[in-house]
This record gives C-alpha cells, structure tokens and sequence, in this order.
C-alpha cells in the first residue's frame, strides 16, 4: 500500500506571494491533518480534516487555510507569506476523524520544504 | 490544557548501551500518548502509543516506554542502542480535555556513538 505523499517536495518563494501544497492520504484513509515544524517553534498543529469537513484547527493565522476533496486527498494553501512561513510542513492520514486525539496512528508523509526569501 | 516537555534537548549514547528519553506530560484527564521518531529528510514514523490498556508499553525497533500516572510520565527506554536509532524523538500528548489538538514536545536528538 502507497504511503503519505506530499508534492511539491521542495518550493521557493517569495514574501507575499502565495502557495498550495498538496498532500494525498494513504488508500482508505478519511483523516487529513496537517504541522508545521520549524526549528524555533518545533512541531504544531495547523488543521485537521475529514470527510471534506474542517474538524479541528490550531492557532495559526487566517492566511492558512486548508480543504479536502471528496477522494480525500487534501491541499493547504498559505496567502500573503511572510519570512517565517519558511518551514517543513507535513501531512498526516489516519482512518478516522481526530488523528492522534482518537488514539489512532497518524502516517506522515516526507513534507515539503518551503522557503520564503 | 495539556502540555509535554522532553526533559533532554539532546541524548547521547554508545552503541549497545541502553536509550532513555524522558518526556513529562500536563494533562487534566486522561491522555493519549505517543513517541513518534523522524529521520533525517523524512516524516514522523510511529514507535508506540499508550491506550490505557497497559502501563508498560512495547513499540517497534526494540522500543518501550512506561506510563506513570503518578509522575506524570513517559519516559521512551531501549535496551541496546544501534547506530541506526541516531534520530529525532518526539513526544506527543493529545485528547486532554476534550483537545483534538495534539501537542509535541520540542524534540530530543539521539546520537549513538560506535
């Protein structure tokens, strides 16, 4: 079975531009959750979705947004980005609804490398 | 609110020597926990999960960790390191009070010496 996949692995930007990323859950998988980690800040929670609906959602401004196709697969997209979006963000999947919170085993993908210069 | 601090930023170690990471949680009921490792370029791979079944609990790779309630605990330990557990560790806690927000601890670094 096909792991997490994230694309693009690797993007440049820059400052206000904006950007989607696109992650696809492994097969069967409803439950799309997606982190930012950066070394100042460490791993954080940005959304979670499921079966198309935004269930949870961290404390990330609203220039992050997210969405979820009916065949699961997920994008994010940051607007107006700024020095510190630079990060690694990473998708997970999980079979049902609330990922690590329902004591289920969240799959990470590889993430995708953003740099805002 | 809850809360996770893995007491070591940094663990170094010699291979075949025994691991342990530490990791402290807040929670105000019952939480989930997790231990998950991320190599170099890679995403988070899942080592085990504490599902109240059992305090002790075993995981991939050799690895276990122990919940304690009392301490507020839970603490990752292997036996005998080997070269390719040189990783990034995290702790993660979530479900504490109704939160479907986990949270991870700021990471701890195993390097294993030969």
């Amino acid at each position: 079975k096909a792991g997490v996949t994230q694309t693009p692995r690797y993007l440049i930007k820059t400052r206000g531009q904006q950007v989607t990323l696109s992650c696809s859950p492994i097969s069967g998988h409803r439950s799309v959750s997606w982190y930012q980690q950066t070394p100042g800040q460490g791993l954080q929670f940005l959304f979670e979705y499921f079966s198309e609906t935004q269930r949870n959602k961290g404390n990330f401004p609203g220039r992050f947004s997210g969405r979820q196709f009916s065949n699961s697969r997920s994008e994010m997209n940051v607007s107006t980005l700024e020095l510190g979006d630079s990060a690694l963000y990473l998708c997970a999947s999980s079979l049902g609804p609330s990922g690590l919170a329902g004591n289920q085993e969240q799959f990470f993908g590889p993430g995708t490398r953003l740099t805002v210069l | 609110a809850q809360s996770v601090t893995q007491l070591d930023s940094h663990v170094s170690v010699s291979e075949g020597t025994p691991v342990l990471l530490r990791c402290n949680y807040s929670s105000s009921y019952s939480p989930s926990l997790f231990w998950y490792v991320q190599h170099p370029n890679k995403g988070l791979q899942l080592l085990l999960k504490y599902t109240s079944a059992a305090t002790l609990v075993k995981g991939i790779n050799g690895f276990e960790a122990e919940f304690k309630k009392s301490e507020t605990s839970f603490h990752l330990t292997k036996p005998s390191a080997h070269m390719s557990d040189a990783a990034e560790y995290f702790c993660v806690v979530s479900g504490s009070g109704g939160s479907y927000i986990p949270t991870f601890g700021r990471g701890t670094s195993l390097i294993v010496h030969p």
